[in-house]
């Protein structure tokens, strides 16, 4: 069965600092990868999105870039935080055209 | 641009009465619809989904929703609520353009009164 292995649960980071949040997937092959922003009252907004290695679509412009070095690795990134940046961050999968999002536990960022 | 949008931010019920969430979104070609729900500390979890078939869809926990193509809509629906149906709803659409994409509602926030 899919799993998704999202890390860290809860971070707290200075602004100006760098970001790296990961995620990894098991039990399918060349997935589609998300990266979900969620907010109250605005639902999850689409980040970034991944077809396959290397190839990394951006949805909206931002402070942060995504990058799927493997096929079951996508790695959210920053190389300066801002306040702003503070959210609740999901990595999704998606195994086929045909198939519902899968999501991780999430990671709770908050940017002091 | 794709996009997916929930008409009703909160809603408050109390417990028997039925429920219908709207959903529209806008994008002309071949869609795939989903239904997900958060529970108050607990992460995403799919209710329903469609993908072609029946347009009536009937999902986990009584839940229903019905693919109207001519309305862009698919509206969730349950005939009587519980107090444990108290979560957030999120309303998703999958479209393939040049990358299988998932886009997500604003979510309703729905309240049933014990």
């Amino acid at each position: 069965s899919q799993t998704i292995h999202q890390w860290p649960a809860t971070l707290v980071q200075p602004v100006g600092s760098p970001l790296s949040l990961e995620c990894t997937v098991e039990g399918t092959s060349n997935p589609n990868l998300y990266w979900y922003r969620q907010a109250a009252g605005r639902g999850l907004q689409l980040l970034f999105y991944s077809i396959g290695i290397g190839q990394i679509s951006s949805e909206v412009p931002q402070n942060l870039s995504a990058s799927r070095p493997q096929d079951r690795q996508f790695i959210l990134s920053s190389k300066k935080l801002l306040l702003s940046d503070s959210g609740f961050y999901l990595c999704a999968l998606q195994a086929g055209t045909n198939t519902e999002a899968f999501f991780g536990q999430g990671t709770r960022l908050t940017v002091v | 641009a794709q996009s997916v949008s929930q008409h009703n931010h909160h809603v408050i019920l109390s417990e028997a009465a039925s429920l219908e969430l709207g959903c529209n979104y806008s994008y002309g070609g071949t869609v795939n619809l989903f239904w997900y729900v958060q529970y108050p500390g607990q992460h995403l979890q799919l209710l329903l989904k469609y993908f072609s078939g029946d347009p009536l869809v009937k999902g986990i926990k009584g839940f229903e929703a019905e693919f109207i193509k001519s309305k862009f809509s698919f509206n969730l629906r349950k005939p009587s609520v519980q107090w444990s149906d108290t979560a957030e709803y999120f309303c998703a659409v999958s479209s393939y353009t040049g990358g299988f994409k998932t886009i997500f509602g604003a979510g309703t926030r729905l309240f049933v009164k014990a």
